[in-house]
């Protein structure tokens, strides 16, 4: 099945402080992976890919985990801001150009 | 770029009435995809098109949903007749050729029907 649920955890951090944001994924077939970001009344925005032929991937404070084998995503963020806050969805490519989005998290981040 | 532009940015609208929102792919991009965001279900696609062709609609809830691509940098999504469930967030994302999935999400168009 589809990695889409109702539930929407959050994840409440400290500025300053490291986040990880965790998605499982369903189709052992998926070759790509990509997280986006919502911000409050707001389009997702990209934040970064992967492929599935790799493990992790390291952009601007941020660092995507991958492991095929028990089908999880993560994201890292490094010294959390409050621009950061927003909801945070991951998604795969499942066949074509299609992507399907996991339920999303919530981050919180306190100053 | 300006990015995908979506319009109208909200919507209210009575139940029966027909909607049609509407949306501008980024330049050169060649494929288009329509979703609809709610609390209940999150982030769904509802259609998508490669070079203006339907590729895949199976997420298009019923007959009282259409989308057309007339040409490469308009698309329409209509509502006829809408009601109160249709209500949410309907997002337009654009894809270029370029060998990545990324997806360019436009502002959406917040949809409410009473």
């Amino acid at each position: 099945g589809e990695s889409v649920g109702l539930h929407l955890p959050t994840l409440s951090v400290q500025e300053g402080d490291n986040s990880i944001i965790n998605c499982a994924y369903s189709n052992s077939a998926s070759d790509y992976f990509i997280w986006y970001k919502q911000e409050s009344g707001k389009g997702p925005q990209f934040i970064i890919d992967i492929r599935s032929n790799m493990d992790k991937r390291q952009g601007q404070r941020v660092t995507v985990l991958l492991n095929k084998t028990v089908k999880h995503l993560s994201l890292q963020i490094a010294a959390t801001q409050p621009g950061d806050s927003a909801v945070y969805f991951c998604a795969e490519n499942v066949y074509g150009n299609k992507l399907v989005f996991g339920a999303g998290t919530i981050l919180r981040v306190k100053s | 770029d300006a990015g995908v532009i979506q319009s109208p940015r909200h919507e209210v609208t009575e139940m029966g009435q027909e909607v049609t929102l509407r949306c501008k792919p980024i330049s050169g991009h060649n494929s288009l995809f329509w979703y609809r965001q709610t609390m209940m279900r999150g982030l769904e696609l509802l259609i998508y098109f490669n070079n203006n062709v339907p590729i895949d609609d199976s997420g298009m809830p019923e007959d009282r949903f259409s989308a057309k691509m007339p040409n490469a940098s308009f698309s329409t999504l209509k509502i006829q007749p809408s009601e109160p469930r249709d209500s949410a967030v309907y997002f337009c994302a654009s894809l270029g050729a370029g060998g990545t999935y990324e997806q360019y999400f436009g502002p959406g168009t917040r949809l409410t029907v009473t």
